[in-house]
């Protein structure tokens, strides 16, 4: 099971907002509406940020935004804030009944 | 609240074997389904094996099929990993996750626990 395609670094200013994709199959992204995202701070543990594409959990703010397009899907971040600076990786579900994670993502808030 | 607390990890040589236990609290413990996760220095996140609540299916990454073994005593809400047949390319921090119930989601982690497979 090949990780899914995520961009290595994405950045932008206080108050932009930024999309990160997700790229995977039809046996993963596109063939299920099991898509997540995880933001993980320097040295902290990984929080879940979107689940089954675009819900919310409770506490997440919303600013946070998840959409799912064919085999690629997306995180979006409005209004940036710098405390938004972290790795976000996305994760799907498989026809393999496995999981499968994306590289992760770099957010650098300029 | 919910807590996820892990154990074990350490240093071990290669083809050694090591067991890594999670004890759970603040929710159904065996009403959840569990997952482990690692992530080697510097890498990104790789699962590596989930278990239902009650045992009776589990799943595992490809590289580790064989070699690890998932296992939970609900009577004592723990969860363990034992890794047999260690390589190099197992070393990593190792995540214990509760699952989000029916969404393939993981939401509550562990504080992670060193693995480093060397001679």
């Amino acid at each position: 099971q090949s990780a899914l395609t995520q961009p290595a670094s994405v950045s932008g200013s206080p108050g932009q907002s930024v999309s990160i994709s997700c790229t995977g199959t039809s046996s993963d992204v596109g063939g299920y509406n099991y898509v997540s995202w995880y933001q993980q701070r320097p040295g902290k543990v990984p929080r879940l940020m979107i689940y089954e594409v675009s819900n919310r959990p409770s506490g997440i703010s919303n600013r946070f935004s998840g959409s799912k397009s064919d085999n690629t899907a997306s995180l979006t971040i409005s209004g940036l804030q710098a405390e938004d600076e972290a790795d976000y990786y996305c994760s799907s579900w498989t026809s393999s009944t496995t999981w499968v994670f994306g590289g992760g993502t770099k957010l650098t808030v300029l | 609240q919910v807590q996820v607390v892990q154990s074990g990890g350490g240093v071990v040589q290669p083809g050694g074997s090591l067991r890594l236990s999670c004890g759970a609290s603040g929710f159904k413990f065996d009403n959840t389904a569990m997952h482990w996760v690692r992530q080697a220095p510097g890498k990104g996140l790789e699962w590596v094996t989930f278990i239902s609540l009650d045992a009776t299916t589990r799943y595992y990454i490809d590289s580790v099929k064989g070699r690890f073994t998932v296992s939970r005593d609900n009577s004592k809400n723990t969860v363990f990993l034992q890794m047999n047949s260690l390589r190099p390319e197992d070393t990593a921090l190792y995540y214990c996750v509760k699952d989000r119930t029916d969404t393939w989601s993981f939401d509550y982690w562990g504080q992670g626990v060193l693995v480093t497979v060397s001679s």
